[in-house]
This record gives structure tokens, C-alpha cells and sequence, in this order.
């Protein structure tokens, strides 16, 4: 099994840019999260999926945030226009529903290092 | 509203030494119990979860924690550690919402 697949490991871009992360979930699982890490904020949940139906977007910070699933094997977060507040690393995680999603583990891919200059 | 509270943002410790990495919880409903590590520049990996049963859990890598109701805590533990065990620790819950709340992590270093 690949794991959960983000891509570009590594963006920089400038402010007022549109960015576009990209996440692969491992095959099967049904459950989709987004996060963000940062060294002030720590891991925060952003959004997340369950058969390709967002479920809980509360944690998105703005408008300027947004998240889709056109199927289960592809999900973008893009930011418009991007902020130098924005900088962090965003993780996407999976995971295979079993009685519960809080009874899960998540799957975690490597993360996109964004820098928004 | 859950919270998670990782008492040591540092943990520095020697080789073969023990080392124990604490967390507490609150949440006003039924919680699951987790540990992640982290290693430098990768994502999040599960180190052992409590979801029900015995409150003593084990994981990977020797590592274990217990899970105690009263006192509100999910503290790790390994009885020794090696030096590939630096890295950033994150305790988390999950409701069965989905919500999913992670502490701020604790770094443990271990020195030779």
C-alpha cells in the first residue's frame, strides 16, 4: 500500500496567489481529514470527509479556505488568495470507518511544507 | 468541547533511560485515546490508541500508556529508550463526532 499520497511536498508562493494541495487517500478508507501544523497553533482539524461529503468544516480559518472531494480517491484544499499567515505544513489524513469515526487511527501523508511570501 | 494538555513541551533524556510523556484530557462526552509520533519532516503515525477495556495499552516500539479515568490523564511510557526514539509526540482525542483534538506535542530527545 502507497499510504496516503500530498502533493507538492514543498510550495512557495506570494501573497494574493491562489495554492492548491492535493491528497491521494489510502484505497478503501472512507474517511478523508485535512489539518494544518504550525509552531503557534499546533495540528489543527480543518475540515473533514466521509464518503466524499464534507462533514465538520469548522475548523477552515476563512472564506479564502476551501476543500473538495469530486471522488474518493482525490481531494484538493485551496487557498485564494493566499496570506503569509498562512504558512505552515498541511497534513491530509485517512482512515477506514469501524463502528465510529472516533474510533479510528489516521492515516497521516507526509504533509505540503506551504511558504507564502 | 474537548481539550488535550501535554504537559512537557521538552523532554530531554538519556539512552536507556525511562522516560514518561504526560497528557491530560476533558471532554464532556466519551473519548477515544490516542499517541502519535512524528519524526522530522514526516506526517503523523499511530504509536497505540485506547479505545475500551483494559485501561494499560501497548503500542509500537516498546512504548505503552494507561489510560485513568479519575484523574483525566493518558500518560506514555517506555522503560528504555534508544536514541531513534527522538521525536515529537502528540497525544489526541476523537468524539465520536469525528472531532478530532490534538495537544501541542512534546519533544523527546534522547541523548547518548
Amino acid at each position: 500500500d502507497a499510504g496516503v499520497i500530498q502533493s507538492p511536498r514543498h510550495e512557495v508562493t506570494e501573497m494574493g496567489q491562489e495554492v492548491t494541495l492535493r491528497c491521494k487517500p489510502i484505497s478503501g478508507h472512507d474517511y478523508l481529514f485535512w489539518y494544518r501544523q504550525t509552531m503557534m497553533r499546533g495540528l489543527e482539524l480543518l475540515i473533514y470527509f466521509n464518503n466524499n461529503v464534507p462533514i465538520d468544516d469548522s475548523g477552515m480559518p476563512e472564506d479564502r479556505f476551501s476543500a473538495k472531494m469530486p471522488n474518493a480517491s482525490f481531494s484538493t484544499l485551496k487557498i485564494q488568495p493566499s496570506e503569509p499567515r498562512d504558512s505552515a505544513v498541511y497534513f491530509c489524513a485517512s482512515s477506514r470507518s469501524s463502528g465510529g469515526v472516533g474510533l479510528v487511527t489516521q492515516y497521516f501523508g507526509p504533509g505540503t511544507r506551504l511558504t507564502v511570501l | 468541547a474537548q481539550s488535550v494538555t501535554q504537559l512537557d513541551s521538552q523532554v530531554p533524556v538519556f539512552e536507556e533511560a525511562p522516560v514518561e510523556l504526560r497528557c491530560n484530557y476533558s471532554s464532556s462526552v466519551s473519548v477515544y485515546l490516542f499517541w502519535y509520533v512524528q519524526y522530522p519532516n514526516q506526517g503523523l503515525q499511530l504509536l497505540l490508541k485506547y479505545l475500551s477495556g483494559s485501561t494499560l495499552v501497548k503500542g509500537i516500539n516498546g512504548f505503552e500508556a494507561e489510560f485513568n479515568k479519575s484523574q483525566t490523564s493518558f500518560h506514555l511510557r517506555k522503560p528504555s529508550v534508544h536514541i531513534s526514539d527522538t521525536a515529537e509526540y502528540f497525544c489526541a482525542v476523537n468524539t465520536n463526532a469525528g472531532k478530532s483534538t490534538f495537544g501541542d506535542g512534546t519533544t523527546l530527545t534522547v541523548k547518548p
